[in-house]
């Protein structure tokens, strides 16, 4: 089976502006998770989508949204971005999700710049 | 506040070594506790832990969870120059998964 794939790999954006991340999961998985990870914070949990619904959300400001397709692919869209939005985005997919307490297997990332 | 802390932040051992990486927690709602590797980007699964005393095992890495006091530990015997990654312990509570900071592993030849 293919991996989980994300694009792009990497992003160069000015203040203001905003993006548009993509991740397709795993054929046959229908949840997908978003991650932010930064050097002094680790990991932070930013969505996670089931069957095209937000299930679980974290502590991340509304400028950070998302959405999953029928075919479960999801987008993550950043509005108004700050330089503190710099950060490696890492999407995972898992058959059942976090409901199911079953692993989850990473994307490669999206390296996200603000200048 | 649910809070997952690794421990150390770095380390830096020789080829051969024992090394053990520690991990605690403190959550609301604890359901398991998982492992990953993170070498270049994506973090790979190692274990998921859910029972206290049962040690999971893979080669030379083993880990086990102690739920009374809260914590887990990853160890690698016989550490390889391929060991050096990050570790990162994370804890799912109530359907989130809350992560530590990782250990930054160096493995010297």
């Amino acid at each position: 089976k293919a991996g989980v794939t994300q694009t792009p790999r990497y992003l160069i954006k000015t203040r203001g502006q905003q993006v548009t991340l993509s991740c397709s999961p795993i054929s046959g998985h229908r949840s997908v998770s978003w991650y932010q990870q930064t050097p002094g914070q680790g990991l932070q949990f930013l969505f996670e989508y089931f069957s095209e619904t937000q299930r679980n959300k974290g502590n991340f400001p509304g400028r950070f949204s998302g959405r999953q397709f029928s075919n479960s692919r999801s987008e993550m869209n950043v509005s108004t971005l700050e330089l503190g939005d710099s950060a490696l985005y890492l999407c995972a997919s898992s058959q059942e999700g976090l409901a199911g307490a079953e692993t989850q297997y990473f994307g490669p990332g999206t390296r996200l710049l603000v200048l | 506040e649910d809070k997952v802390v690794q421990s150390p932040l770095s380390l830096v051992v020789h080829e051969g070594d024992t090394v053990t990486l520690n991990c605690s927690y403190e959550v609301t709602n604890f359901r398991s506790l998982l492992w990953y590797k993170q070498e270049k980007k994506a973090p790979t699964f190692l274990f998921m832990l859910t029972s206290s005393g049962i040690e999971k095992k893979s080669g030379r890495l083993s880990s086990i969870l102690d739920k009374k006091e809260l914590f887990s530990i990853l160890n690698i015997t016989a550490t390889q120059t391929g060991d050096s990654a990050i570790y990162l312990c994370s804890v799912d509570s109530n359907y989130q998964l809350i992560w530590g900071a990782g250990t930054k592993l160096i493995i010297k030849p």
